[in-house]
């Protein structure tokens, strides 16, 4: 079946502008995260979705960064006023359930954002 | 908070020969550890899980262990081939380790 997709695959925005990156999760997955990895480093924890509950929003790094999950399904993180430090790859996983279940997380192929 | 550390440097393994990449993890023991595998450019795929009361855990060529007593989980890969070469990821939750980079060489 089709995996976790990510749109677009490669962002180049300028500093000041606003963006919004896409996940569409696994069919059926009720858990959803969002990363982001900076060149050699590792996964950055951003946010986690689980069904109908309220969103951890524990790892955004400022009010600049917001994220909803429409539906149970489809998410987008969006960027304000973006700047060079917020270049990164933003990866995006879903699984069948929370991490209290101990479910591996399938992961898309990322988003790369360029800040110029 | 949790913390997991892995080796950043680099591994240089033979291939055929047995790789063993380290995690250790701060504060409390984790209900379980996960393993993954990144290739440059590509999301990490999942490869194992391992549960605070196993011991051991075997598919295939991969072994995982887990020692609460070091606070440490153990990831091998016996018979290394070249196409074993990425970096692996040690996760508990959404926590996830730098990773070890493991070059398999011809």
């Amino acid at each position: 079946g089709a995996g976790v997709s990510q749109s677009p695959s490669n962002k180049v925005t300028e500093k000041g502008k606003d963006v919004e990156l896409r996940c569409d999760p696994i069919s059926g997955h009720t858990a959803l995260y969002w990363y982001r990895q900076s060149l050699g480093q590792g996964l950055e924890f951003l946010i986690y979705f689980q069904g109908n509950s309220a969103p951890d929003k524990s790892g955004l790094p400022s009010d600049r960064f917001s994220a909803e999950r429409t539906g149970g399904s489809v998410s987008t993180l969006t960027i304000q006023r973006t700047q060079q430090e917020d270049s990164a790859v933003y990866l995006c996983a879903s699984s069948p359930a929370g991490t209290g279940s101990s479910y591996e997380q399938y992961f898309g192929p990322g988003t790369r954002l360029t800040v110029t | 908070s949790q913390k997991i550390e892995q080796n950043s440097e680099a591994l240089n393994i033979q291939e055929g020969k047995t790789a063993t990449l380290t995690c250790n993890y701060t504060n409390y023991s984790p209900a379980y550890l996960q393993w993954y595998r990144q290739d440059p450019g590509r999301g990490p795929v999942f490869l194992l899980l391992i549960r605070e009361n196993e011991k051991e855990k075997r598919k295939e060529r991969l072994k995982v262990t887990f020692d609460t007593t070091l606070k440490q989980s153990l990831f091998h890969i016996t018979a290394s081939q070249p196409a074993d070469s990425a970096t692996y990821l040690c996760a508990s939750g959404f926590t996830f380790g730098k990773g070890t980079h493991l070059i398999i060489q011809p």
